[in-house]
């Protein structure tokens, strides 16, 4: 109940193309929810959250969509770039106790080509 | 504001060896998190501190594995003795400690080796 369950593995994308990620989660005591992204020989960076009061979250190029009924969560990256070229983390979060533990998915690795 | 700081970034040791790694979190950070991150994975929390409390090592195998936060600030994780699935990049977070939730901020980690 406490994975996160992302996919797919990897994923290749022609510059200008939509990138899609998919995450799926069981546990309703989440309550935030993430985007991480990851360059070689770097730690995970926050790229975008969300929180399930709302459907859709919007920043710049990168668009998390949200179904709390379905209990799944997606990346949309909009006009893929090769700069985006990097391991896309989903990870979710019970803010209930206090203590905030992100749980992660396995990652998706992007490659855009140009 | 300066980030999470690691050391060393990369470590080969052999199995049975014993090894440490330290972390400097950003100032004012309450909450710090230890992660291990097995190639092609996601990142797996092992320890979280609450100032210099421990509030989670349910997944830290505590036969070999150890961490203490000395005075709240700094944290060193220590591995005694290594087995060779320990190879990993060990990861440091921090986070503000309010009431909701701000995100992480991680470290660039330290890539161990274990031969």
């Amino acid at each position: 109940q406490q994975q996160v369950k992302q996919s797919p593995q990897s994923l290749i994308v022609q510059k200008g193309g939509i990138s899609i990620i998919n995450c799926a989660y069981e546990n309703t005591a989440f309550d935030y929810f993430p985007w991480y992204q990851q360059f070689p020989g770097k730690g995970p960076a926050l790229l975008i959250a969300i929180r399930p009061d709302v459907s859709e979250k919007k920043e710049g190029r990168f668009t998390i969509s949200f179904n709390k009924s379905a209990k799944q969560f997606s990346l949309h990256i909009m006009d893929s770039q090769p700069g985006d070229s990097a391991t896309y983390f989903c990870a979710a979060s019970a803010s209930s106790g206090g203590y905030n533990k992100l749980i992660f998915g396995a990652g998706t690795r992007l490659a855009v080509h140009p | 504001e300066a980030g999470v700081a690691q050391s060393p970034r990369y470590k080969i040791i052999e199995k049975r060896q014993s090894v440490a790694f330290w972390c400097n979190p950003i100032s004012g950070h309450a909450t710090l998190y230890w992660y291990q991150q097995i190639l092609g994975q996601g990142p797996k929390l092992l320890i979280q501190f609450q100032n210099n409390g421990v509030v989670d090592d349910s997944q830290l195998p505590k036969d070999r594995f150890s961490a203490e936060r000395l005075k709240g600030v700094d944290s060193t994780l220590k591995i005694q003795p290594a087995k060779l699935e320990d190879s990993a990049v060990y990861l440091c977070a921090s986070s503000l400690d309010m009431p909701g939730f701000y995100g992480y901020t991680f470290g660039s980690g330290t890539r161990l080796t274990v031969v």
